[in-house]
């Protein structure tokens, strides 16, 4: 029954490693996002694929790679992880643009912690 | 560019009392979506209630409720008879019509005291 899911729910790693972060929705939505919380609670979007194509690319640095394998999932890896990489991401998803609804619904996070 | 403004980063309400969390924005657009999500300690991202700002009457949901202003760029939110389970943070979120990224603000810590 799950909306919006993500794996892993908790991640601890050491600085330098790589890791990805996995998200499905079964929803039937054709757009899918990815955000990153920091530690002050601010939400900065970072990546949006609609029906697999990058259409949002903030500035984010190019360790990060969105992957969408299909319109239900879209995986975030992580290359040579930093510090300041530690934080919530969130996975999210929504119908196309200018289609009905346009709310985002949220998977329940992946909390990052670089050592 | 779309900005999001929640002047109020904590509050606090007596259980069953009325609170209401102040949010403006600024756009060029005329058309657009406004939200309210909530985040409570589970971190769950939940959406509380949304307005499309083509519609002038005022969103509710239950106890939810909201005050949208258009000329003034202002969608507070009113939640009345507070509950212990409306412990959280709350963000406002903007989104144009053509648009699929949402603006956030910075969101309100809001506590219910018992």
């Amino acid at each position: 029954d799950t909306a919006v899911s993500q794996t892993p729910k908790y991640l601890v790693t050491q600085m330098g490693n790589d890791k990805s972060i996995k998200c499905e929705q079964n929803l039937g939505h054709d757009t899918m996002y990815w955000y990153k919380q920091d530690s002050k609670k601010f939400l900065k979007i970072m990546f949006s694929y609609n029906n697999k194509e990058l259409i949002i690319n903030e500035t984010v640095p190019n360790r990060f790679s969105p992957k969408s394998p299909d319109k239900a999932h879209l995986n975030l890896h992580i290359n040579s992880l930093e510090l300041g990489d530690s934080a919530v991401y969130f996975c999210a998803s929504s119908h196309l643009p200018g289609g009905p609804g346009k709310t985002q619904y949220f998977g329940p996070g992946t909390r990052l912690l670089v050592l | 560019a779309q900005t999001v403004t929640q002047s109020q980063p904590e509050m606090s309400v007596q259980e069953a009392e009325t609170v209401t969390l102040s949010c403006t924005y600024d756009t060029s657009e005329n058309n657009y979506y406004l939200f309210w999500y909530k985040q409570p300690p589970s971190r769950q991202m939940i959406l509380v209630i949304r307005q499309e700002a083509y519609k002038q009457q005022n969103a509710t949901e239950n106890r939810f409720s909201v005050n949208f202003q258009k000329a003034a760029k202002s969608f507070s939110l009113k939640i009345s008879d507070s509950q212990l389970g409306d412990t959280a943070m709350y963000f406002c979120a903007f989104m144009t019509i053509t648009g699929n990224q949402f603006y956030f603000g910075t969101g309100t810590s809001l506590t219910v005291i018992p």
